[in-house]
């Protein structure tokens, strides 16, 4: 079993559409949990972290986290063009050591107009 | 802020050669860097971590003989690929976490190697 899995993709939704991304992990210890976006041939950024079970809402974006089931999601609202990109989960695990991060292997999202 | 700059963006370099690639936190003291490799349309890799005035610790299958680290300062870090082969072409990217932070890490624009 992955670390941290996340499905492949691609998701399609359409322009205005709410798109969902999940991601489950394996470490029930786990600390936080990030949410990086990655265009094609750029390097990942920073979309929002969370460390409370719940909601996190960041502009047009929501981070929940459900510890009791390992699972950790991305809600974009009013998907964009623009967020045409792979969405990357990134846990902090218990025993991380020097704290780094266990990436998924990242969802495609495809927003078309 | 949590700017963090890659040097060279791209490079390309002959087997047998030598490649240095500087990453620096420019609006933030970065104790711990980190150097992921990643091939087209794969995932992540991490390759290293690296703390400033300590030796970097290597993930599983990574040469550290063939991948020197080196963590000078809290806003200095830099990778050198010794006797690149074509195999070692990659997009190599680092990343920083901040001192003061909640652990997560900036990226660095990435370095592109090319090995011929």
């Amino acid at each position: 079993q992955k670390e941290v899995e996340q499905n492949s993709g691609p998701l399609s939704v359409p322009e205005g559409a709410i798109a969902s991304l999940n991601c489950t992990y394996s470490d029930r210890g786990s600390q936080s949990f990030f949410w990086y976006r990655q265009y094609s041939g750029k390097s990942p950024e920073l979309i929002m972290f969370i460390y409370s079970n719940g909601d996190k809402e960041d502009g047009r974006f929501t981070a929940q986290l459900n510890k009791a089931s390992q699972y950790v999601s991305l809600l974009i609202r009013d998907s964009q063009p623009s967020d045409s990109a792979t969405y990357l989960c990134a846990v902090t695990p218990f025993s991380g050591g020097y704290n780094k991060l266990i990436f998924g292997a990242g969802t495609r999202l495809a927003v078309h107009p | 802020g949590a700017v963090v700059s890659q040097h060279p963006s791209w490079v390309i370099c002959k087997s047998g050669t030598s490649v240095k690639i500087e990453c620096r936190s420019l609006d933030f003291q970065a104790t711990t860097m980190f150097w992921y490799r990643q091939f087209p349309k794969q995932s992540l890799m991490l390759m290293a971590t690296s703390n400033e005035g300590s030796k970097a610790t290597y993930e599983q299958g990574v040469e550290k003989d063939k991948f020197l680290i080196n963590h000078a300062s809290l806003t200095l870090s830099t990778l050198t690929v010794t006797s690149a082969h074509p195999e070692d072409s990659s997009f190599y990217i680092c990343s920083a976490r901040e001192l003061l932070g909640a652990n997560e890490q900036y990226f660095g624009p990435g370095t592109r190697l090319t090995v011929t």
